[in-house]
């Protein structure tokens, strides 16, 4: 089993919809937990960061961690065209700040 | 821009050129790090460089010598490579220690090997 696992998608929606980017992890060790989001050619950029159980939000953004299940989420809420972009969850242990597991990325295109 | 920068962005070689990837950070950070970003494949860390000592070293095949110079700077030389080492390589720094931690990333330097 992989320890980061995410829907590589491609998942297309409309501009304004809700959309909800998901990944399971396999080790009950990891604390931290990053969405990244990368465009075409571009390096990854942070986009949350959060490292308890429960939802942050910013913005259009909220993250979500359930670690009971072993399972996170990204809502964005009223989609762009400008968001179409392939978001990364990444994770880590709390001690081991060098070693960021990421998921292999789900693509996302919003539809004008 | 995160502060991070990378040169050069584009780059082919031969199997038997060498060459180098050139990392600086602006951030003050003192943790450097290079992955492999190939299509559909998570990000593979292939070094780490703590305050300029190397931490981590994922059986990365000799053919990539990382250098880390001082806090700012980050080299990845590359000698005969093969085709499939082309990809995406991305540098990334971030502070060390940390609790909030982050990782900074710049844009990557596209490699193709022929």
């Amino acid at each position: 089993q992989k320890e980061v696992e995410q829907d590589p998608g491609p998942l297309s929606v409309p501009e304004g919809a809700i959309v909800s980017l998901n990944c399971t992890y396999s080790n009950s060790a990891f604390q931290y937990f990053m969405w990244y989001r990368q465009y075409s050619r571009k390096g990854p950029e942070l986009l949350m960061y959060t490292y308890s159980s429960g939802n942050k939000e910013d913005g259009r953004f909220t993250a979500q961690v359930d670690k009971s299940s072993k399972y996170i989420s990204l809502f964005i809420r009223d989609s762009q065209p400008s968001d179409s972009a392939t978001y990364l969850c990444a994770m880590r242990e709390k001690t081991s700040y060098d070693k960021v597991i990421f998921g292999p990325g789900t693509s996302l295109s919003v539809i004008p | 821009e995160t502060g991070v920068t990378q040169t050069p962005r584009h780059l082919v070689m031969g199997m038997t050129n060498k060459k180098s990837l050139k990392c600086e950070q602006h951030l003050g950070h003192n943790a450097m790090y290079w992955y492999k970003q190939s299509a559909k494949k998570p990000l593979e860390l292939m070094f780490v460089y703590s305050l300029e000592e190397r931490v981590e070293n994922n059986s990365v095949p000799s053919r990539f010598s990382p250098e880390c110079p001082n806090s700012s700077h980050l080299f990845l030389h590359l000698h005969t490579l093969q085709p499939e080492d082309s990809a995406l390589y991305l540098c990334a720094s971030s502070q060390d220690p940390g609790q909030d931690y982050e990782q900074y990333f710049g844009p990557g330097t596209r490699l193709t090997v022929t």
